[in-house]
């Protein structure tokens, strides 16, 4: 079965400064992977995913992420945060097959922007 | 157009008491997945619609839970006997055709056992 292992439960970070979030998953067989973010007293948002190609993924409000296989990582990035993305960030795979395609998800890690 | 709703946003009951959890997904969206999320920790995958039938229902703890989706639309989250452990916010999702296709949320059902 899959695992996701989010090594940052909690980022503290300023305003402007570059962030990144730390995400590795433990298969080695083809996977798709995923950030979602959640805000306070929100629903889950997708961030971006990484189902084939490129292994630099953009997704919205300027985050990106890279896929490295032979790593098994899938670390989250933007160059410079604002206060407002202060949220729960989580990192998933997918497991199963066909269209059964689950997610296992990590634990999160809590980003606070300070002024 | 309209995301995917679920309701009621909060339920509290009584340990041993009966709870149905209702989600509505996006029109047209035939996957629906429900997940279980409690206090700091990630969601966990309880059962995967793929229309009207229960596709995998691996994630289910144990058999004082079940769920329908008798139209390939609507599902319910039905729970028996529940129990303080049951407290989590329950989350549904659904996607176009299951697969790689994105994952669309509600805003989730917050239940509490007493």
């Amino acid at each position: 079965a899959q695992s996701v292992t989010q090594l940052d439960s909690q980022v503290p970070v300023f305003e402007e400064a570059p962030v990144e979030l730390r995400c590795n998953y433990s298969s080695s067989v083809s996977v798709y992977l995923f950030w979602y973010v959640q805000y306070p007293n929100q629903g889950l948002q997708l961030l971006l995913k990484y189902l084939s190609g490129s292994t630099l993924v953009k997704g919205i409000n300027g985050f990106e992420a890279e896929f490295n296989k032979s790593q098994t990582s899938f670390h989250l990035r933007k160059p410079s945060v604002h206060i407002s993305d202060t949220a729960e960030y989580f990192c998933a795979v997918s497991e199963g097959a066909g269209n059964n395609r689950k997610l296992i998800w990590g634990l999160g890690t809590s980003l606070a922007v300070n002024p | 157009g309209a995301g995917v709703s679920q309701t009621p946003s909060n339920k509290v009951t009584e340990k041993g008491k009966y709870v149905e959890l209702r989600c509505d997904p996006i029109s047209g969206h035939t996957a629906l997945y429900w997940y279980r999320q409690s206090l700091g920790q990630g969601p966990e995958f309880l059962i995967y619609f793929q229309g009207t039938g229960a596709a995998d229902d691996s994630g289910l703890p144990n058999d004082r839970f079940f769920a329908v989706r008798p139209e390939g639309s609507v599902s319910t989250l039905k729970i028996q006997r529940t129990e303080r452990g049951d407290s989590a916010v329950y989350l549904c999702a659904s996607s176009l055709a299951g697969g790689p296709d994105t994952q669309y949320f509600g805003p989730g059902t917050r239940l509490t056992v007493l």
